[in-house]
């Protein structure tokens, strides 16, 4: 138990659909991450909230909408998503940057995500 | 050019014997930090350890220990007495510089521990 919680696990959408991913963690870090991680692919950083203003968004598509109401929760809203957007999707959490470089991120257990 | 290289996909290591998870990086920075993951298959990335590039001394969290070679930019990751819940995969990630929220990761090398 990392302190940072996922839901739901799993979700099967369809390509219309519109679901929303939720993320909250329990460690009083003021900094927020989404993550993709496809087969066979390394993860890659979505986006990035840091005081719940939203610091990095690599170039993600916009049928992915990031919401960071406060600092202990994280939503990815999606829309029209496409078959190969399904992956498992990582939420994470750390202190904020002046805490230095060796702020560790820590992982909530993923959901996964398939898209049909 | 490749942040983080992780050159074994997949590792197949008796029980009780020591791993060594082989991860190189490349950056200009002077300073970094380095991390492990562990992800079972469960999904979660845990993590287990920790380096900075100004740490004078190997990192290490109870079985598992940091081999950190500056000047070969290379951080490996050694499991000693592997046991069978050590099965996973294995991800090396990097921070560079002061005040960068990213990590970059490695793509990850798959343990296997056998009975």
């Amino acid at each position: 138990e990392t302190g940072v919680t996922q839901t739901p696990r799993h979700l099967v959408m369809g390509m219309t659909n519109k679901k929303s991913l939720k993320c909250e963690q329990h460690l009083g870090h003021n900094a927020m991450y989404w993550y993709k991680q496809s087969a066979k692919k390394p993860l890659e950083l979505m986006f990035v909230y840091s005081l719940e203003e939203r610091v990095e968004n690599n170039s993600v598509p916009s049928r992915f909408s990031p919401e960071c109401p406060n600092s202990s929760h994280l939503f990815l809203h999606l829309h029209t998503l496409q078959p190969e957007d399904s992956a498992l999707y990582l939420c994470a959490s750390s202190q904020d940057r002046e805490g230095g470089i060796g702020e560790t991120q820590y992982f909530g257990p993923g959901t996964r995500l398939l898209v049909l | 050019a490749q942040k983080i290289t992780q050159t074994q996909p997949g590792m197949f290591v008796q029980e009780k014997e020591a791993v060594t998870l082989d991860c190189t990086y490349d950056t200009s920075d002077p300073s970094y930090g380095l991390f492990w993951y562990k992800q079972p298959s469960s999904g979660e990335m845990i993590f287990l350890i920790y380096q900075g590039s100004y740490d004078q001394q190997n990192a290490t969290e109870g079985r598992y220990s940091l081999n950190f070679q500056k000047a070969r930019k290379s951080a490996n990751l050694v499991i000693s007495a592997s046991q069978l819940g050590d099965s996973a995969m294995y991800f090396c990630a990097m921070r560079e510089g002061i005040g960068d929220d990213k990590i970059i990761f490695g793509k990850g090398t798959r343990l296997h521990i056998l009975p």
